[in-house]
């Protein structure tokens, strides 16, 4: 596996489900996010974690909970979502503290809530 | 607070017809201006980084300039494969970790 990759590529919940989606890099980075993307809108961060801290937390409702093992796993845990959450979710990795600082992305999880 | 305005919203060329898009920013203090590609239902994936006024980048049939307050993808003879949304990013120096400000994104479109 190269990149970014994540799991499932698509998933469809009820209210009630708890889920999880996993994200995986192997690029050596040491930074990672979760953003959300809906129609129409940008891209919205939702969480980021530097060398396995959180550091960010935009506002994210609790129904979304971040787990990051290490640096290379990123995994977000979902319960008792709403329909309006239906979106893509999209994981990316950079370099924190370089000089470089582009984010790679993943294909997404797109996610549909019932 | 960062922003990014993108224009056009959309852009239908047809197949060697050059054009540009422009990103527009507010920032206090810019580390970095990122360009981004995205096809229907995939990541984006990354194209450029311009640190600086007055830089530019190439890739193929794609130009980044940047200007202290904006940013161009300029698109010379365009084919059908390079139909995608492209999105336009900021990061900002006093930015804790590497938060990027996305804007909306054009959505071009290459008729052969």
């Amino acid at each position: 596996e190269t990149g970014v990759t994540q799991t499932p590529r698509h998933l469809v919940m009820g209210m009630t489900n708890k889920k999880s989606l996993k994200c995986e890099q192997h690029l050596g980075h040491n930074a990672m996010y979760w953003y959300k993307q809906s129609a129409k809108k940008p891209l919205e961060l939702m969480f980021v974690y530097n060398f396995k801290e959180q550091t960010e937390n935009n506002s994210v409702p609790s129904r979304f909970s971040p787990e990051c093992p290490n640096s290379s796993h990123l995994f977000l845990h979902l319960h008792t979502l709403q329909p309006e959450d239906s979106a893509l979710y999209l994981c990316a990795s950079s370099h924190h503290g370089g000089t470089s600082y582009e984010q790679y992305f993943g294909p997404g999880t797109r996610l549909t809530v019932t | 607070e960062d922003q990014v305005t993108q224009s056009p919203e959309a852009l239908r060329l047809q197949e060697g017809e050059s054009s540009s898009l422009n990103c527009s920013y507010t920032v206090s203090g810019l580390r970095g201006l990122f360009w981004y590609r995205q096809d229907p239902g995939k990541g984006p994936e990354f194209l450029f980084t311009l640190y600086s006024a007055g830089e530019e980048k190439e890739k193929e049939r794609l130009k980044a300039t940047l200007t202290k307050k904006e940013s161009f993808l300029h698109i010379t003879a365009p084919k059908p494969e390079d139909s995608a949304t492209y999105l336009c990013a900021v990061q900002a120096t006093e930015t804790s970790g590497s938060r990027l400000t996305f804007g909306e994104g054009t959505q071009l479109t290459v008729n052969p």
